[in-house]
């Protein structure tokens, strides 16, 4: 059964804490993507990356990073976290195909709150 | 930037009954897709509807794809309990071939049992 898994289904951090969210997808994706979901607001795109070593923003980027140095592993990363940082994680990937865009195929994401 | 909406944000049935979710975007797309989430968890893809078809089974979904109307509907059938989820659509950012996805907000829907 093809996955996408993230590395933590909840996560408590500190102010100020730098945090890794990790990401793996065992379908030899080309394309991965983080949003954030929070009620009211739906799903936000924050980065996503069509290739290794390959990252394009999103709409929030403010705050957070992202680093592909293979191409089955995503990592987001909260340089510094923040109170309003608190928040639905979800992790998807897709490959380009014949029907663009493909359909994602999403983790089962990780909730974060930072205290 | 909102590209798909649902419509109605909260929708409550009895088993058996049948529910429909509308989506309405604003420009033009290759594809338009559904999703269901279910409490706290991620998202499954339900169907992928392209801009060329009209409508599309997939079980006891039926998708409808309307392009002139920018709109798009699913019914589920006698409907269960265990749909009780939140259910989204999805469309190209912008119309582009970036296999960018951008979501609507959602339609919650309960199953009375």
């Amino acid at each position: 059964d093809v996955k996408v898994t993230q590395s933590s289904r909840y996560l408590v951090k500190r102010t100020g804490e730098k945090v890794f969210l990790e990401c793996v997808q065992d379908m030899d994706h080309e394309n991965m993507f983080w949003y954030r979901q929070d009620p009211g607001l739906g799903l936000r795109l924050i980065y996503f990356s069509y290739d290794v070593k390959m990252k394009e923003k999103g709409d929030i980027p403010e705050g957070y990073s992202v680093s592909r140095e293979k191409k089955e592993r995503f990592s987001l990363i909260l340089e510094s976290a923040s109170t309003n940082q608190t928040s639905m994680y979800l992790c998807a990937s897709s490959s380009p195909g014949r029907q663009l865009p493909g359909s994602y195929t999403f983790g089962s994401g990780t909730r974060l709150t930072v205290v | 930037s909102q590209q798909g909406e649902e419509d109605p944000q909260a929708l409550s049935i009895q088993e058996g009954e049948n529910a429909t979710m509308n989506c309405s975007y604003k420009t033009s797309i290759n594809n338009l897709q559904w999703y269901r989430q279910n409490s706290g968890r991620g998202l499954v893809h339900l169907i992928l509807i392209r801009s060329n078809e009209r409508e599309k089974h997939s079980g006891r979904l039926r998708v409808t794809l309307d392009t002139s109307k920018k709109s798009s509907s699913l019914l589920i059938t006698a409907s269960r309990a265990a749909d009780t989820a939140s259910y989204f659509c999805a469309t190209d950012a912008q119309g582009g071939n970036t296999g960018k996805l951008i979501f609507g907000q959602g339609t919650t829907l309960q199953v009375k049992p």
